[in-house]
């Protein structure tokens, strides 16, 4: 069954770090980017970055510059998404996602979400 | 920055009527990067449409998309109960990545 099945919920205090895991299945694991897409509570859709899974370069959106980090493990086919410096602004459910392949650039399979509470 | 806006924000209209959403960008982009994702409550974001008018693998055929350059619209032509949900338009830019739409929501009425 092709699936990505993401890491359980945290609560972590202001200032702390959280690191989420993707794990990948049912396809081939380095075939295809993976992108990690956030969502505060009643909000919309955010794009955090992607990690191409075969070499492991990254691409981080400008505002995570610097406080996300996303690594993967080819061995078990597993992706990390690791955010720092966590605020009360960052409490959300992230999401990874697979994107489809070029040229048509969307996502097409979707983790079931990691809810992540920052709270003091 | 390509920024996208999306409307109504909310839509109200019953099964079996017909749902038009739209999503206009604040410049013009290339339609092979622009998506639709349907969002069911407590789910995670499902795709309908990619490059702007080609379905998804397994999405119903009253699910249409369409535009081009600033405009583009999502068409739902008889609406079932569970397409009640949040509707998100996405777009790929080379220097900004990935953003949504802020999403409209389809009610019931």
């Amino acid at each position: 069954q092709v699936q990505l099945v993401q890491s359980g919920a945290e609560v972590k205090k202001p200032g702390a770090s959280v690191k989420v895991s993707c794990k990948a299945s049912g396809y081939t694991f380095s075939d295809y980017y993976l992108h990690w897409v956030r969502q505060a509570p009643g909000q919309g859709l955010e794009w955090l970055g992607r990690i191409a899974p075969s070499s492991g370069t990254t691409n981080y959106a400008q505002k995570f510059q610097g406080r996300v980090t996303m690594t993967r493990e080819t061995s078990i086919g597993t992706v990390y998404m690791e955010l720092t410096g966590l605020t009360s602004d960052d409490t959300s459910v992230y999401y990874c996602a697979r994107r489809r392949q070029p040229p048509f650039l969307a996502f097409d399979l979707w983790g079931q979400g990691t809810t992540v509470i920052v709270s003091s | 920055e390509i920024v996208l806006t999306q409307s109504p924000g909310t839509l109200s209209l019953s099964p079996g009527e017909r749902a038009t959403l739209s999503c206009r960008a604040s410049q013009s982009l290339s339609s092979t990067y622009l998506a639709w994702y349907q969002q069911r409550p407590g789910q995670a974001p499902r795709l309908l449409i990619y490059g702007a008018s080609t379905r998804a693998t397994g999405i119903p055929d009253r699910f249409t998309g369409g535009g081009s350059g600033t405009d583009f619209t999502l068409t739902i032509s008889t609406l079932e109960p569970e397409d009640f949900a949040v509707y998100y338009c996405q777009h790929y830019g080379t220097s900004q990545g990935f953003t949504f739409g802020q999403g409209s929501k389809l009610e019931i009425k």
